[in-house]
């Protein structure tokens, strides 16, 4: 049982570069979100999804797209990278009002 | 807008001691409270769950208390061990943002043998 898996663990990107970080689950929650995990801000909410087809905006959304196409895929899009966007990066999902489960997180670092 | 806070940030004791991690919520319109543990480097381990109707969760050596009217919760850990040194996040939900959870910044324990 994989849970929560996200996939790539570690990326540098430069400046101005894009890339698509992969979320899957296979625990069938209709409820998925992304988070940026950064030193002394704790974990915020970037974007999340309430079911296959939704996507709605959290505390820290800019400089990032979301699609959830599939109900066990949740992606989250970085179109031009900056440098503020260097964080850990942590995928979720979760039932309605239950427990939430966690990827092991992607490292990113954009120089 | 719901805020969590952990105190103290840090803390360090000798193994063998029982300690207790604050967590407290502005908002007491909460569904749940979750206390995870993260690792260095590593992702979040979900420890406990406490439904909003619930006043206590046992796991083991770890038991989670929650007073939702004074916007309280703690974490009790039993006879700590250096295999216990981690950081301990608290996070509730709320009806807010599909029922996301709301993090604290997190208690770093350390455990000396």
């Amino acid at each position: 049982n994989a849970g929560v898996t996200q996939t790539p663990k570690f990326r540098v990107l430069k400046t101005g570069q894009s890339m698509t970080l992969l979320c899957a689950q296979d625990m069938n929650h209709e409820y998925m979100y992304w988070y940026r995990q950064d030193p002394g801000m704790g974990l915020r909410l970037i974007h999340y999804s309430v079911g296959e087809g939704t996507t709605a905006k959290g505390e820290v959304p800019d400089g990032y797209n979301v699609s959830r196409l599939k109900k066990q895929n949740f992606l989250l899009g970085l179109e031009s990278a900056a440098p503020s966007q260097t964080s850990v990066y942590f995928c979720a999902s979760s039932e309605r009002r239950t427990e939430a489960f966690f990827g092991q997180g992607t490292r990113l670092t954009v120089v | 807008k719901q805020e969590v806070t952990q105190i103290p940030a840090a803390l360090s004791v000798p193994e063998g001691e029982n300690l207790v991690l604050n967590c407290s919520f502005t908002d007491s319109a909460i569904y749940n409270l979750q206390w995870f543990r993260q690792d260095p480097g590593k992702g979040l381990t979900s420890l406990l769950l406490i439904q909003s109707s619930q006043r206590e969760q046992t796991s083991g050596r770890l038991n989670a208390s929650l007073d939702k009217s004074s916007g309280r919760s703690t974490l009790y850990i039993a006879a700590s061990q250096p295999g216990d040194s981690a950081t301990y996040l608290c996070a509730v939900t709320t009806n807010q943002a599909g029922t996301a959870l709301i993090f604290g910044k997190g208690t770093t324990l350390s455990v000396s043998s």
